[in-house]
């Protein structure tokens, strides 16, 4: 990808689970946001972390980030079948405006 | 606001024809982005515009691919002469600056146009 990687790229995990999902970038951030994409949709912004920030949550999702180590991670607890999509991570660079996605989480919830 | 708006949803052309995608922002956003995702290559940013005027084409991936923007609610993206590689989602996302910060802050993307190029 252009900026980074995200792990792993495929999780299968039984409805009621945790799911967690790992991103790493490759150069300084003002920000780091989280998306969604269903199946033949668009993507939809979940969550934003500023580069000050460690940690933030929203409803079950929680995120955290490690400027030292250039990694992010997405928690989704208590999962839903309508969890089911794929995940990305997006990286707004300092130096530019551009937000850059990377390889994306396909994230199955089993009923 | 109805969202950013792309049009067509889908598109198939035979190669070597001119292909024009395009895009209607969020009022008030200040800036377009468009994406091309393919299973091989995942999602790529093209180029992107801060009001109006283009600032970062390096992800263009060829002389056959060009952009616009003539006015805050309009964009275009223009594939000539199009190639089978060429077939894609392509996307088109608007964002605003975070007065405060003066960063771009999320990232609203339209429903995507599946192109297929045969």
């Amino acid at each position: 990808s252009q900026q980074g990687e995200e792990d792993p790229q495929a999780l299968s995990i039984q409805e009621g689970e945790n799911a967690t999902m790992n991103c790493s970038y490759k150069t300084s951030i003002n920000n780091l946001q989280w998306y969604r994409q269903n199946s033949g949709r668009g993507l939809v912004h979940l969550i934003l972390i500023r580069s000050n920030e460690r940690e933030k949550h929203s409803g079950r999702l929680r995120v955290t980030l490690d400027t030292s180590k250039k990694s992010s991670s997405l928690l989704i607890t208590a999962s839903r079948a309508a969890d089911t999509a794929s995940y990305f991570c997006a990286t707004l660079y300092s130096s530019a405006s551009k937000i850059i996605f990377g390889s994306g989480t396909r994230l199955s919830i089993r009923p | 606001d109805a969202g950013v708006i792309q049009s067509p949803r889908h598109e198939v052309t035979e190669m070597g024809q001119e292909v024009t995608l395009r895009c209607k922002p969020i009022s008030g956003h200040d800036y377009l982005f468009w994406y091309r995702q393919t299973m091989m290559r995942g999602l790529e940013l093209l180029i992107y515009f801060n009001n109006n005027v283009p600032i970062d084409d390096s992800g263009m991936p060829e002389d056959r691919f060009s952009a616009k923007m003539p006015n805050a609610s309009f964009s275009t993206l223009k594939i000539q002469p199009s190639e089978p590689r060429d077939s894609a989602v392509y996307f088109c996302a608007s964002s605003w600056v975070s007065g405060g910060r003066g960063e771009t802050t999320e990232a609203f993307f339209g429903q995507g146009t599946r192109l297929t190029v045969v």
